[in-house]
């Protein structure tokens, strides 16, 4: 267990929805990182926070948002979803983004769409 | 541009020893990380090199040499739950990890 939770485990949606999934980073991590890996794929960087703050982009959608809150929990919003985005969605945590800063990942989220 | 190479599928035997290679070419150098990962499970950490040579951890062993851009994961005395991907990922000098697309071994009885 690395300490990192997310919910829910599993979600299955239809074309043109919207869904929110979520992320409680490690006790004491203040980075959050968002995943996606489309099956038999590697992972694919969609997104980094930061104490709160934007802190790196990667290859994230436009109809793709997230946020960090306060108690630095995240959510990372998926709208007007298409076939093409049911994959695993995986949160990692770290404490601070630098050298041997080591991301700890979620048990991830197994998108459908339908 | 930043890449990681790593070969996409490998075969190994039970109770023999497997080497997984990775080189990359990152825009700056924070080190090294290694993940497995089980089939539809998260990955987890394995291993972080930044300076060069080798790391022992029980079976696993990772070794590093900056200046060919080179790295690569040991498995020794494979058993059957090794089976899974292998992850490697640069840090580069912003501290973003650089990811590869993963070596799949698969263990052979």
């Amino acid at each position: 267990d690395s300490g990192v939770t997310q919910t829910p485990k599993h979600l299955i949606t239809a074309t043109g929805q919207r869904v929110t999934l979520r992320c409680s980073p490690r006790s004491g991590d203040l980075s959050v990182y968002w995943y996606q890996q489309s099956l038999d794929q590697g992972l694919q960087f969609l997104i980094q926070y930061y104490n709160g703050e934007e802190r790196a982009k990667g290859n994230i959608l436009e109809r793709f948002s997230a946020q960090q809150f306060p108690d630095l929990h995240s959510e990372l919003n998926l709208s007007s979803l298409e076939l093409g985005d049911s994959a695993l969605y995986f949160c990692a945590s770290s404490v601070f983004p630098g050298v041997a800063d080591t991301q700890y990942f979620g048990p991830g989220t197994r998108l459908t769409v339908l | 541009g930043q890449n990681i190479d790593q070969p996409t599928e490998m075969t190994a035997t039970e109770g023999a020893i497997v080497q997984i290679n990775c080189t990359y070419q990152t825009s700056g150098f924070n080190g090294l990380f290694w993940y497995q990962q089980h089939a539809g499970e998260a990955p987890t950490f394995l291993s972080y090199n930044v300076l060069d040579g080798l790391e022992e951890k029980g079976r696993f062993s990772s070794f590093l040499s900056r200046s060919k851009g080179y790295s690569y994961l040991l498995l020794k005395e494979l058993q059957m739950k090794d089976s899974a991907s292998y992850l490697c990922a640069v840090s580069n000098s912003n501290y973003q990890l650089i990811w590869g697309a993963g070596t799949k071994l698969i263990i052979k009885p």
